[in-house]
């Protein structure tokens, strides 16, 4: 079946650092991709989405491209902030039985330290 | 704009009690779903509904039960609670297929003693 994978955490960085997360996906076809982002007790946000190859999401300063070539989906930000501490969800859109639901990594936690 | 609202945000249930988690969305979405996450796990499918009446499991439906009696509520039923049930719960609603945006709910945070 479809499955999301991402690089464990935590990811500890100090401020203005350069971030990646890893993401890679397992799935039939080319299905959407999304990162959600979690505030500490708060629930999820979609952060960016791509729907098709080589299309960039973007928003907030981060970016991800839908790279069908490596089935990855990697988020990027050059300078990460301390409100930017989250836990960063990579998820794939799978269509099955015609209904589509999302398929989650397992997350992602970042502390970015002034 | 209130979006997804569930409640109760915290509960506390001792084994063997029942509740149940509700869920609205004011935003006329024809998707509901609701998904729990263990910690440091990422988020599991546990029911779904793509409008009023229509409900279908998702990857860890046992011990859960939904209905969908309106467009904007989704219930979640915890029959027996159990202490593998203890996690949190987010609802989500989205509105068709494709590439549409899902909304989550805050969340409800539930532990079972």
């Amino acid at each position: 079946g479809n499955s999301v994978t991402q690089m464990e955490g935590p990811v500890t960085l100090s401020e203005e650092a350069f971030l990646t997360i890893n993401c890679t996906y397992t799935a039939t076809g080319y299905p959407s991709l999304f990162w959600y982002v979690q505030y500490p007790g708060e629930g999820l946000q979609l952060l960016l989405k791509a729907t098709k190859a080589d299309d960039k999401g973007s928003n907030k300063g981060f970016e991800a491209t839908y790279r069908k070539e490596t089935t990855s989906f990697h988020l990027e930000k050059g300078s990460v902030q301390v409100s930017d501490s989250a836990v960063y969800f990579c998820a794939l859109r799978e269509v099955s039985g015609g209904y589509n639901k999302l398929i989650f990594g397992a997350g992602t936690r970042l502390a970015v330290h002034p | 704009n209130a979006g997804v609202t569930q409640t109760p945000k915290f509960r506390i249930l001792k084994i063997g009690q029942s509740m149940t988690l509700q869920c609205a969305q004011d935003m006329n979405h024809n998707y509901m779903y609701w998904y729990r996450q263990d910690p440091g796990m990422g988020l599991k499918l546990i029911y779904y509904s793509v409008g009023a009446g229509i409900t279908d499991k998702g990857e860890v439906p046992n011990g859960y039960n939904v209905s969908r009696s309106t467009t904007e509520d989704f219930p979640l039923r915890l029959e027996l609670a159990a202490p593998s049930q203890t996690s949190v719960y987010f609802c989500a609603s989205s509105f068709g297929q494709g590439g549409n945006t899902i909304y989550f709910g805050e969340g409800s945070w539930l532990t079972v003693v």
